[in-house]
């Protein structure tokens, strides 16, 4: 049983479309994110989600948009993709938010995503 | 904001010792944490150790804190070729306490 599973896996798309990531955790957790992995291997967070709610947006252009439907939901939208968006971008969620006990991240497979 | 630094390649023959080595600049930063990433993996959760601990042993993994230095290792005992990966160390920080990864250390094992 997968704790966090985010889908697709691999995506290759064309430029300037328009994709999805979907992501989901069965943790129970109250907090979700969603880092991106560059062609360097530099992990970087773009957006966390407590409960609902957006408490990092760090500076990400707008054409990515999170939404979390609800707190074991974290989808990633990325309009009008440009050949930089390529990376691997990683789901993932805690128990907690913020700098507490063991606010331990897990992380999902990670979704590779192309653009060509 | 916090800023995490580790060397980028290690090489080491099968059998010894891999020490990877990690620096912090938040000293509030409460767990520090090892992940682990296989060619064409996700990350996978190592070990992590708590700020006030010195030393955290798990089987043939030593995590090591100089809570004054702010310095972080990871020792790996009789490293095997199946321990080939990237290592990323990991403090909270930032804004929100969100974990902030050092960009990795590519660590290459040699039969």
């Amino acid at each position: 049983d997968t704790a966090v599973s985010q889908t697709p896996k691999y995506l290759v798309t064309q430029m300037g479309n328009d994709k999805s990531i979907k992501c989901e955790q069965n943790l129970g957790h109250d907090t979700m994110y969603w880092y991106k992995q560059d062609s360097k291997k530099f992990l970087k967070i773009m957006f966390s989600y407590n409960n609902k709610e957006l408490i990092i947006n760090e500076t990400v252009p707008n054409r990515f948009s999170p939404k979390s439907p609800d707190k074991a939901h974290l989808n990633l939208h990325i309009n009008s993709l440009e050949l930089g968006d390529s990376a691997v971008y990683f789901c993932a969620s805690s128990r907690f938010r913020g700098n507490r006990l063991r606010n331990t991240i897990y992380f999902g497979e990670g979704s590779w995503l192309t653009v060509v | 904001g916090e800023d995490v630094e580790q060397s980028l390649f290690l090489s080491v023959r099968e059998g010894d010792s891999s020490v990877i080595n990690c620096t912090y600049t938040d000293s509030s930063s409460t767990y520090l944490y090892w992940y682990k990433q296989e060619p064409g993996a996700g990350l996978q959760l190592l070990t992590y150790i708590f700020s006030n601990m010195d030393m955290k042993q798990d089987q043939r993994l030593t995590v090591l804190l100089n809570k004054k230095d702010k310095h972080l290792s990871l020792r790996i005992a009789d490293t095997q070729t199946g321990d080939s990966a990237i290592y990323f160390c990991a403090a909270t920080g930032g804004s929100q306490g969100n974990l902030i990864f050092g960009k990795g250390t590519k660590l290459s094992v040699k039969p």
